[in-house]
């Protein structure tokens, strides 16, 4: 139950893009469709934002979508905006009822 | 208003027990499976164990072993026994219901659970 690999921190300026790595092994992220990312301000709980490698919830904007290869996931905001200033988390399912999550990227927007 | 609400943190002593409820409104919790999600002060999320409706349940290995976590029969209110609770327990406990593919879509506001002497 290794975490998956995620950047510590990505910065980008208002309007621009920004993609967010998510990188685990054969046995979660890659193993399953199943990886899910989450938004969280500091001191309040996550919020999910993508599941199913690329399905949105409904009320969270177009500007966030997902995808994946291979082992890697990713997490792609598009027109950044100042309120996508947060911490970003990736998580698998990681087979036998179990599930794993990333480190955490602080998004930084200029 | 949908919304889960854990309760029953607090400072505990190396080697202690203690027992988190989390309590549903508003929002079907039954027929779905719940976890509890850990996040030490400056750290990451951390899956920490799940119980599926059927009552299946798995662990961390972290803490396997040592917490254990249950349902009422309403199956409204979710629970984790913490016991020979460590220092490394320290965190916010998040309580999160199960959503499709495998993610979580509704989360408490969490509850602090401090281990120290």
């Amino acid at each position: 139950q290794s975490a998956l690999t995620q950047p510590r921190s990505v910065s980008g300026s208002p309007g621009q893009s920004v993609t967010i790595s998510c990188t685990g092994t054969s046995s979660d992220v890659g193993g399953y469709n199943y990886v899910s990312w989450y938004q969280q301000y500091p001191g309040k709980a996550p919020k999910l934002m993508i599941y199913g490698v690329t399905r949105r919830p409904s009320g969270v904007p177009d500007r966030f979508s997902g995808s994946k290869s291979g082992n890697t996931a990713s997490l792609t905001i598009s027109g950044l905006q100042a309120e996508d200033e947060a911490d970003y988390y990736c998580c698998s399912y990681a087979g036998g009822y179990t599930w794993v999550f990333g480190g955490g990227t602080k998004l930084t927007v200029l | 208003e949908a919304q889960l609400v854990e309760t029953g943190g607090g400072l505990i002593q190396p080697g202690g027990s203690l027992r988190l409820s989390c309590a549903a409104s508003g929002l079907t919790v039954s027929s779905t499976y719940m976890s509890w999600v850990r996040q030490a002060p400056g750290k990451g999320l951390e899956w920490v164990s799940v119980i599926y409706s059927g009552g299946t349940t798995d662990y961390a290995d972290s803490v396997r072993g040592r917490f254990t976590i249950s349902r009422d029969n309403s199956k409204t209110t979710l629970f984790l026994q913490m016991n020979s609770l460590r220092a490394e327990d320290t965190a916010v406990y998040y309580c999160a219901r199960g959503g499709e593919g495998y993610s979580w879509d509704y989360w408490g506001q969490g509850t602090l659970v401090t281990v120290s002497s």
